[in-house]
């Protein structure tokens, strides 16, 4: 069974403060790896991709991938209230394995 | 450039009854994923699509539930013969083509009464 996991939290982080969410997967074969956001409710909105090993930076976000490692994380600086939401870690598969699939969520609250 | 459009958006059906819930991707992409998530729990992966073909239906429970995606139209999810617990929130998600980005729709809430 290839999952991806995630520290399920929740995770409270003060206002102005780094965000950090951690998410790993077993499918060494994995390429494409994302981070959505997903408020009550709502449908879950894509924040970042990464491909390749290493940072990238959009904005606050920060995406960090190390395939060695089987390792995604993603940083939020100066966190703000309204990054309160769950966050969803989601990688496609290797191989003949096309899915997308997704972390159970890490649930991110920013205290004022 | 149109996002990604679910409808309904809200469907309530009698345990029995047929549910048909539609995904139209957006303009250029050919690739839907369809999940289900129930109240505080995660994005549960049922079927991959591409147009004209099921790619992968590991998720897919063997009966009452079906998917097509078909040349022309929106891709439609069959849930036949509903039980209260098919209650569910159902998301689309669209990929120009596969291992690259996917979007989302707003999902379709079904209640079954």
């Amino acid at each position: 069974q290839k999952e991806v996991e995630q520290n399920s939290g929740p995770l409270s982080v003060p206002e102005g403060a780094i965000a950090s969410l951690n998410c790993t997967y077993s499918d060494r074969g994995s390429q494409s790896f994302f981070w959505y956001r997903q408020y009550s409710g709502k449908s879950p909105e894509l924040i970042m991709s990464i491909y390749s090993n290493g940072d990238k930076e959009d904005g606050r976000f920060t995406a960090q991938l190390n395939k060695a490692s089987q390792y995604v994380s993603l940083l939020i600086r100066d966190s703000q209230p309204s990054d309160s939401a769950t966050y969803l870690c989601a990688a496609t598969g290797g191989g003949s394995n096309y899915k997308l699939t997704f972390g159970k969520g890490t649930l991110l609250t920013v205290n004022p | 450039n149109a996002g990604v459009m679910q409808n309904p958006r809200h469907l309530v059906r009698r345990r029995g009854q047929e549910a048909r819930l539609r995904c139209s991707p957006m303009k250029g992409h050919s690739h839907v994923y369809w999940y289900r998530q129930l109240p505080e729990e995660g994005l549960k992966f049922m079927v991959y699509l591409q147009k004209e073909n099921i790619i992968d239906e590991s998720g897919m429970p063997k009966e009452r539930f079906s998917a097509e995606f078909p040349k022309e139209g929106p891709s439609i999810l069959r849930i036949q013969q509903v039980v209260r617990g098919d209650s569910a929130a159902y998301f689309c998600a669209s990929s120009p083509t596969w291992n690259t980005e996917a979007f989302f729709g707003q999902g379709t809430r079904l209640t079954v009464v």
